[in-house]
């Protein structure tokens, strides 16, 4: 069965101290793999796609990089507006998107 | 450029009764997903459409759920005999591709009391 587990569920931060979260996945036919960010109470907010093992991608504070079994979300010096939960999906050959349930990033002053 | 919009941004209907949801995708997006997000979870996949056919809709829970998208743009989620159970947030996502990133709309918190 495909799956996409995320990890940890929460974690709590102190601004500038830097980390990273975890997205591994247990599909057949990976075709991409997405990072978003969800605000409370607003649909997703799409951040990258990583297409290939060994691929990375980097936004201001945030790195993504993709392995054959997980990614991961770097986050450098982050601050407290960096607070969301993000959210990591694959796409499979079928076309179906599979969401992972999130991480929960709180980033304290 | 315009997002995708859903309308309503909320809904509370009573058990037993008959709801549509509306999706406006991005002007030029051929592929358009409905998922269901519970409180705590992520997205749970519905249905998608790539243009004006459904090419899967394994997600969809029962045959109470129905979507169309009659002009290849818009598109409607309906739900008929409402549980309790169906209160989520409904998000809408279109894509250029298939197979590309999604961008979603700001989603409908349905309420069934």
């Amino acid at each position: 069965e495909d799956q996409v587990t995320q990890s940890p569920e929460a974690l709590r931060l102190q601004e500038g101290e830097s980390s990273s979260l975890n997205c591994s996945y247990t599909v057949s036919g990976l075709r991409g793999l997405f990072w978003y960010r969800q605000d409370p109470g607003k649909g997703p907010e799409f951040l990258f796609t990583l297409y290939s093992a060994g691929e990375e991608k980097e936004k201001e504070r945030l790195k993504a990089t993709l392995t054959k079994k997980e990614s991961f979300l770097h986050i450098t010096a982050p601050k407290p507006e960096d607070s969301a939960t993000y959210l990591c999906a694959v796409i499979v050959s079928g076309n179906q998107f599979y969401f992972g349930t999130g991480t929960s990033l709180t980033v304290i002053p | 450029g315009a997002g995708v919009s859903q309308t309503p941004s909320n809904k509370v209907t009573e058990k037993g009764k008959y709801v549509e949801l509306r999706c406006d995708p991005i002007s030029g997006h051929t592929a358009l997903y409905w998922y269901r997000q519970s409180l705590g979870q992520g997205p749970e996949f519905l249905i998608y459409f790539q243009g004006t056919g459904a090419a899967d809709d394994s997600g969809l829970p029962n045959d109470r759920f129905f979507a169309v998208r009659p002009e290849g743009s818009v598109s409607t989620l309906k739900i008929q005999r409402t549980e309790r159970g169906d209160s989520a947030m409904y998000l809408c996502a279109s894509s250029p591709l298939v197979s590309s990133e999604q961008y979603f709309g700001p989603g409908t918190r349905l309420t069934v009391t």
